[in-house]
């Protein structure tokens, strides 16, 4: 295992139209994390998973996103109508339980047009 | 206020030089800290990872944190062109999972 996996590395869509995230852990990881970051910006908090259970949603989290983690493995995270202000990078952590080895992909970049 | 605080920066330093790289807190139940780096287009990379006050040294890094104070320090020793990145703090209070981060300060090490 190489690391968190993410995919595409890119997307440019036009605004309006959905969009799907996927990430791949480390697979010895339970804890999965999405994070948005913005030019010059730290990343922001999105949602996190332990296993398949969805255990934290950060109010950034419209009702036009939705994450998923389904068996516990992989994810991904949809963003329906996006809109302009939906451009970032969308970042993907894994870790154990414990926190330990915050692990993150190289992200997707979005850019909605 | 936001809950860190971290110089953007950038900085701007000759090959060889001593980095010190600084983030303020405010939430005292802050535990563990973690210094990550990050090129352009690229996600974060773990470089330092403490728990709760004292040094941490690795190579060419040391990460102090001063509880106390709510004050943590990244030091790059032999500071080389390849560590041009932004750099990033991060923590997290000891019940609670997600990080809160700086905004990261851009590094730039001149040959």
């Amino acid at each position: 295992d190489t690391g968190v996996s993410q995919d595409p590395r890119h997307k440019i869509t036009k605004r309006g139209q959905n969009v799907t995230f996927r990430c791949d852990p480390i697979s010895e990881h339970n804890r999965l994390y999405w994070y948005r970051q913005t030019l010059g910006q730290g990343p922001e908090f999105l949602t996190y998973f332990q296993n398949e259970a969805q255990l934290e949603k950060s109010r950034l989290l419209s009702d036009r996103f939705s994450a998923e983690r389904p068996k516990g493995s992989f994810s991904t995270l949809e963003i329906q109508r996006t809109e302009q202000g939906d451009s970032a990078m969308y970042l993907c952590a894994s870790s154990r339980s414990d926190g330990y080895g915050y692990t993150f992909g190289s992200g997707t970049r979005l850019t909605v047009v | 206020q936001k809950e860190v605080e971290q110089d953007p920066g950038p900085l701007s330093v000759p090959e060889g030089a001593i980095v010190s790289l600084n983030c303020t807190y405010s939430n005292s139940a802050f535990q563990y800290f973690m210094w990550y780096r990050q090129y352009s287009r690229k996600g974060p990379e773990l470089l330092m990872y403490t728990y709760s006050s004292g040094n941490k040294e690795d190579g060419r890094f040391t990460a102090q944190v001063d509880k106390s104070s709510k004050y943590i320090s990244l030091f790059i020793r032999d500071s080389q062109p390849s560590d041009s990145a932004t750099y990033l703090c991060a923590m997290r209070a000891g019940n609670n999972r997600k990080l809160i981060w700086g905004l990261g300060t851009s590094l730039a090490v001149n040959p």
